[in-house]
């Protein structure tokens, strides 16, 4: 009983090409986020949603597309990718104010 | 704004040692701050938090950390690394607290801890 799943694990495709990545969590949480993870390990916030509201968007392209179709899913879909979206993309969740529960991640690669 | 600072990005003891994961934070609110270890591939796992109450806080694995509001600081210890507890650590901090309650985590840039046998 996986408490954030994220689908897939691995993703590798070509420049210019469109991607979804879909996260779920059973937890019951009100807010959700996508994470983003640099060649250099860094994590820093892309989106939040609460209760399918965005509620932050940190100045990431608007190719990046974030979606909630419900409080337990946050799908992220993204547009004519780009080299320097290559990333460890990781969905979290929450119930705020307490500590956030991460998914396994998505290894994106664009080649 | 807040931010964290986790000074070394490469720790390295040897097993049966002290670790030591210094972490320093930035914030207008008062804090919750949380680490969390990464293994290799795998996602973020909680190790411990502050939010409120004692500043001395316990959590899985052995590791402990305390919350000092003088020194804005939120060090990582173990009294004995073991083998399996190479991996990358990062400290957070959350303004949660007092905030909105929309408040993501911030994240240090991490901390690789190397345990030499």
């Amino acid at each position: 009983d996986t408490a954030v799943s994220q689908t897939p694990k691995y993703l590798v495709t070509q420049m210019g090409n469109d991607k979804s990545i879909k996260c779920e969590q059973n937890l019951g949480h009100d807010t959700m986020y996508w994470y983003k993870q640099d060649s250099k390990k860094f994590l820093k916030i892309m989106f939040s949603y609460n209760n399918k509201e965005l509620i932050i968007n940190e100045t990431v392209p608007n190719r990046f597309s974030p979606k909630s179709p419900d409080k337990a899913h946050l799908n992220l879909h993204i547009n004519s990718l780009e080299l320097g979206d290559s990333a460890v993309y990781f969905c979290a969740s929450s119930q705020i104010p307490y500590e956030q529960y991460f998914g396994p991640g998505t290894r994106l690669t664009v080649t | 704004a807040q931010s964290v600072t986790q000074l070394g990005s490469h720790v390295s003891v040897s097993e049966g040692a002290l670790v030591l994961l210094r972490c320093n934070y930035s914030s207008s609110v008062p804090p919750y701050l949380f680490w969390y270890v990464q293994y290799p591939n795998q996602g973020l796992q909680l190790l411990l938090k502050y939010t409120t109450g004692a500043t001395l806080v316990k959590g899985i694995n052995g590791f402990e950390a305390e919350f000092k509001k003088s020194e804005t600081s939120f060090h990582l210890t173990k009294p004995s690394a073991h083998m399996s507890d190479a991996s990358d650590y990062f400290c957070a901090v959350s303004g949660a607290r007092g905030g909105s309650g929309n408040t993501p985590l911030v994240f240090g840039k991490g901390t690789r801890l190397s345990v030499i046998a």
